[in-house]
């Protein structure tokens, strides 16, 4: 079946880059995208990757490699503002085209 | 254009009983799904409607269903509730399309006693 993992947990100090992972088994995808989950808040979409490569969006950039079944997200100059949990997701083809998550990774920054 | 809606925010139901989730989707979106949130599940994909018809459906049992009405608004009722269902529901609409972004509500946080 499908899955995606992510790690579970990451910390960096401000001002600091860090990357989150994500790796993926599907049958095929249309594309990756990522979301930001703050502590009781909604997931708020950051970016959406169809093609290899890497999109940029302000501090935010994300990167996909269909061929490694891989992708990632890396967070740039990073802000006190940016400790929340971060989703990976695919729209599974192969199911439908439903969306599937990876189990988050909550990201803490630290001062 | 405002955001997607939930109602109730929170609710507290006993084992047995049933409930009723309301969504309204950002106007113009005609795609509503609903996700289950846990601690140790993360978000777990229920279902999806599309022009009042469910397009996708995820691997939960039949107590759990729902519906789109004809303004794109959706439901969904989870019957004989057990504890395990306790739970943030988020419903997240969209355009539709295959690579469109889901907007999520703040959700119904329930808690089954």
């Amino acid at each position: 079946g499908q899955s995606l993992e992510q790690p579970s947990e990451v910390t960096a100090v401000e001002g600091a880059i860090v990357q989150i992972n994500c790796t993926y088994q599907t049958s095929g995808f249309y594309g990756l995208s990522w979301y930001q989950q703050h502590d009781g808040g909604a997931p708020t979409f950051l970016s959406y990757n169809a093609l290899d490569g890497l999109e940029e969006t302000g501090r935010f950039s994300s990167f996909l490699s269909r061929s490694d079944s891989y992708g990632y997200l890396l967070l740039q100059e990073l802000q006190m503002k940016d400790s929340a949990s971060y989703f990976c997701a695919v729209r599974d083809q192969g199911q439908g085209g439903k969306l599937i998550f990876g189990q988050g990774t909550e990201l803490s920054v630290k001062p | 254009k405002a955001g997607v809606t939930q109602t109730p925010r929170y609710l507290i139901k006993t084992r047995g009983q049933q409930v009723t989730l309301s969504c309204s989707p950002i106007s113009g979106h005609r795609s509503v799904s609903w996700y289950q949130q846990t601690p140790g599940q993360g978000l777990q994909f229920l279902f999806e409607y599309f022009s009042e018809t469910q397009r996708n459906k995820g691997n939960f049992p039949g107590r759990f269903s729902g519906r789109q009405f004809s303004n794109s608004r959706s439901e969904m009722n989870v019957s004989t509730l057990e504890l395990g269902d306790s739970a943030l529901y988020l419903c997240a609409s969209s355009s539709g399309t295959g690579t469109d972004t889901q907007y999520f509500g703040p959700g119904t946080r329930l808690t089954v006693l």
